[in-house]
């Protein structure tokens, strides 16, 4: 089975500060992504890495960076938080080939305050 | 830039069927998807089909694609308690999966 793990499934911070969010998949997965998941407005891509050190910005970057020095592991990286960066945080992967499905890890849920 | 439609809401009681619908703009879409979240999870692959299919049945999921009217449906028979989550409709074309959209989710509510 595909694993998708996630650093934390809770996280408090506070405003101001700067927060990393860990993902990591077992499977060898060329791509790898990190989304924001609000209510009422879906999911929403952040970042995007389709290899080693690359990596391509999605719908919302501004606020966050990311890294990938490992085929296995994506970090989201918010600078300096804010309030409305107060969301769930999901990361996926899947393979360049192939039927392209998205797996998922189980979310972080970030509060900002 | 492409764009996959839902409607938010479906409530159902349980043992009936649900079938949630989803439109999409991309007509070079290569295979199309159906996720599943419960509350407090990540999403959850249930199905997906490819392009060229007309249908494709699981157990008691039943995935239509009408490809001319770019509309894509999942029908779950006999519904029960467990099946209520968000069900997502996602889209991807042909580019080393780069290009994959999300529609907004559809709430399905199984009433007893």
């Amino acid at each position: 089975d595909v694993k998708v793990t996630q650093s934390s499934r809770y996280l408090v911070k506070r405003t101001g500060e700067k927060v990393f969010l860990e993902c990591v998949q077992d499977m060898d997965h060329e791509n790898m992504f990190w989304y924001r998941q609000d209510p009422g407005l879906g999911l929403r891509l952040i970042y995007f890495s389709y290899d080693v050190k690359m990596k391509e910005k999605g719908d919302i970057p501004e606020g966050y960076s990311v890294s990938r020095e490992k085929k296995e592991r994506f970090s989201l990286i918010l600078e300096s938080a804010s309030t409305n960066q107060t969301s769930m945080y999901l990361c996926a992967s899947s393979l360049h080939d192939g039927s392209y499905e998205q797996y998922f890890g189980p979310g972080t849920r970030l509060t900002v305050t | 830039g492409e764009d996959v439609e839902q409607s938010l809401f479906l409530s159902v009681r349980e043992g009936d069927s649900s079938v949630i619908n989803c439109t999409y703009t991309d007509s070079s879409s290569t295979y199309l998807y159906w996720y599943k979240q419960e509350p407090g999870a990540g999403l959850q692959l249930l199905t997906y089909i490819f392009s060229n299919m007309d249908m494709k049945q699981d157990q008691r999921l039943t995935v239509l694609l009408n490809k001319k009217d770019k509309h894509l449906s999942l029908r779950i028979a006999d519904t029960q308690t467990g099946d209520s989550a968000i069900y997502f409709c996602a889209e991807s074309g042909d580019n080393y999966g780069q290009n994959f959209v999300f529609g907004p989710g559809t709430r399905l509510s199984v009433l007893p």
